[in-house]
């Protein structure tokens, strides 16, 4: 069965604090890994799409790397404006349609 | 920018009553997706529907229904809205192939009392 596994659940930084954020999956062929930031009370907000081991993507503070277990977001010297829960989600070969697998999030909390 | 939109933020329900929640999308996306999204159960996929017409079950479609008529617009309908059913319902589109990304609406607020 295909599975997404985010961890930690929950995460506490001070302002500039770099840290990572963890997403280990099990599918039986991947097309794509989704990375979502998604505030209290919101729809996620898309951030990246990795295709292929080895893969990066930066944007600002966030950057997101792809092995062929696990995808990390690592958050370099992070500001109180981050704090939101991190959706990870993967698309595989075989899922109904194009529908996405969702971890349950990390929820992030930075302190000033 | 892609516009993905929920026709209500907050709806409180009574049990046995039909529910519509609607959701029309400004990019000509093919597909369209509803999930909800429960506290320690993460986002669970409801339906989807990759054309006009057409629908697919997701993971959990019991006491749910959708329609798509036009292409801009997916509705999902809760049949008999029973108390389990409280939950944040997201709408989501995406274009093909499908490899892209999805964009997501801001989500509803169902409470069933």
């Amino acid at each position: 069965e295909d599975q997404v596994t985010q961890s930690p659940e929950a995460l506490r930084l001070q302002e500039g604090e770099s840290s990572s954020l963890n997403c280990s999956y099990t599918v039986s062929g991947l097309r794509g890994l989704f990375w979502y930031r998604q505030d209290p009370g919101k729809g996620p907000e898309f951030l990246f799409t990795l295709y292929s081991a080895g893969e990066e993507k930066e944007k600002e503070r966030l950057k997101a790397t792809l092995t062929k277990k696990e995808s990390f977001l690592h958050i370099t010297a992070p500001k109180p404006e981050d704090s939101a829960t991190y959706l990870c989600a993967v698309q595989a070969v075989g899922q109904a349609g194009t529908a996405l697998i969702f971890g349950k999030g990390t929820t992030l909390s930075v302190s000033s | 920018d892609v516009k993905v939109t929920q026709s209500s933020r907050y709806l409180v329900k009574r049990t046995g009553e039909k529910v519509f929640l609607e959701c029309v999308q400004d990019m000509d996306h093919e597909n369209m997706f509803w999930y909800r999204q429960d506290p320690g159960l993460g986002l669970r996929l409801i339906y989807f529907s990759y054309d006009v017409k057409m629908k697919e079950k997701g993971d959990i479609p019991e006491g749910y229904s959708v329609s798509r008529e036009k292409k801009e617009r997916f509705s999902l309908i809760l049949e008999s809205a029973s108390t389990n059913q409280t939950s944040m319902y997201l709408c989501a589109s995406s274009s093909y192939p499908i490899h892209t990304e999805a964009f997501f609406g801001q989500g509803t607020r169902l409470t069933v009392v």
